[in-house]
Formats: structure tokens, C-alpha cells, sequence
């Protein structure tokens, strides 16, 4: 059973391009979550994905960061022209419950590098 | 506001046994979990706690204490490969049951 799946694990953009980050959850969890880790900090959650819908996305910045998981395919998180300070770990989690015991099953990042 | 506060770095003795303290201030507490992350990795699932009292797995145990909003890890017969950051989690009601995260604590392990 394959764990969490993203991709690319490195991306180098320069300042105004886009950044498409991908997500695969474990197989049979339809809960997928991002998070932004800056070096030496926790994690913050971004937002939080079912199946075509977006349930939560309170930590997403309103400007230039989307997110999709639709009904076929991994979930994307996209940034826009992006910035130096976009610079960080991307991780994608997903669970097989929603709000259930705190178990999220992370994938291996994505470290974004902004020239 | 939400807070988690966690030492930033502990520094221990391979075999012995150490304590991470993890406390909390949020406004809809419903649990807390212990996450470990090695420099470069993704975070990986140790435990949680959603009652007060002691909850074991092998050589790791996680602490609650609801009335003191306090939890901690501890890690026993420690092993070079122990060595890596851990952070407590809160998930939060009143944040639409999301994780707040602490932001770590590095723990080092010396032969």
C-alpha cells in the first residue's frame, strides 16, 4: 500500500512564475491537507481538501495560492508569481476521517526555492 | 490566541530516557499529537491523546493532563536513530478541528 505521494520532492522557479505542487493520498483516504514548513519552525496548516470540495481554507493566503483535488487525479497546490518569501517545504497529508484522531499520514515534501 | 509552547532543543544520552513537555493554550482543545520529523523527511505519526492519562507504544509513551493543559512525549532506551525534531499538535475546535502545531523540539542524542 503506497504511502503519500507528492511531487516534484524539489522545485526552483524564479520570481514571478508559477509553482504546481502535487499531491497523491494513501488509497482509500479522501482527506487531503496541505502545510507549509518554514526551516527551524512547525508546520501551518493551509487548507484542508475532500473529493472536489474545499472544507477549509482559513491558512491558505487569499492571493495567489489555490487548491484543487479533483474527483480524478492528485490534489494541486498552486502559487502564482511567486515570491522569495514562498520559499519553504510543502507537505500534503491526507487521513481516512476527517476530524477523527489527529492521524495524518504525510507525504515527502516538496522543498519550493524562489530565485 | 492559540499557542503551543515546547523546548526548542534537548540534549540526551543514547539509552536513556527523555521527557518532551508540550503546553498548550487554545480555545477548543479536543486533542493532542506527537509527530517526528528527521532533518529532511515528512512528519511521521507517534501518537495521540484525547483523554488525561498515559498512552504507551513500545518504547514511546505520550502524557495528557487536560485540567494543566500539558502533555509531554517520552522517549525510553534511546537509539542514535531517535535523533530528530518532535513536535506536539493540538487540534482545535475552534480552528474547524485543524492541527496547530508547536514548533518542535530537536532532540539530540549523544553516544
Amino acid at each position: 500500500n503506497a504511502g503519500v505521494m507528492q511531487n516534484p520532492r524539489h522545485l526552483v522557479r524564479r520570481r514571478g512564475q508559477e509553482a504546481r505542487l502535487r499531491c497523491s493520498p494513501m488509497k482509500g483516504h479522501s482527506h487531503v491537507y496541505w502545510y507549509r514548513q518554514l526551516p527551524e519552525e512547525g508546520l501551518k496548516f493551509m487548507v484542508y481538501l475532500q473529493k472536489e470540495n474545499i472544507i477549509d481554507e482559513s491558512g491558505m493566503p487569499k492571493e495567489r495560492f489555490s487548491a484543487e483535488f479533483p474527483k480524478e487525479g492528485p490534489s494541486i497546490l498552486r502559487i502564482q508569481q511567486v515570491v522569495r518569501g514562498d520559499s519553504a517545504a510543502y507537505f500534503c497529508a491526507s487521513s481516512p476521517r476527517g476530524t477523527g484522531d489527529g492521524t495524518q499520514y504525510f507525504g515527502p515534501g516538496t522543498r519550493l526555492l524562489v530565485l | 490566541g492559540q499557542s503551543l509552547e515546547q523546548p526548542s532543543e534537548v540534549t540526551a544520552v543514547e539509552g536513556a530516557i527523555v521527557q518532551i513537555n508540550c503546553t498548550y493554550q487554545t480555545s477548543g482543545f479536543y486533542g493532542l499529537s506527537w509527530y517526528q520529523q528527521h532533518d529532511g523527511g515528512a512528519p511521521t505519526f507517534l501518537s495521540y491523546n484525547a483523554l488525561d492519562g498515559l498512552e504507551e507504544t513500545g518504547r514511546f509513551s505520550s502524557f495528557l493532563s487536560r485540567s494543566d493543559s500539558y502533555g509531554y512525549l517520552l522517549l525510553q532506551e534511546l537509539q542514535m536513530k531517535d535523533s530528530a525534531s518532535y513536535f506536539c499538535a493540538v487540534r482545535d475546535m475552534d480552528s474547524n478541528y485543524q492541527l496547530i502545531w508547536g514548533a518542535g523540539t530537536k532532540l539530540i542524542i549523544k553516544p
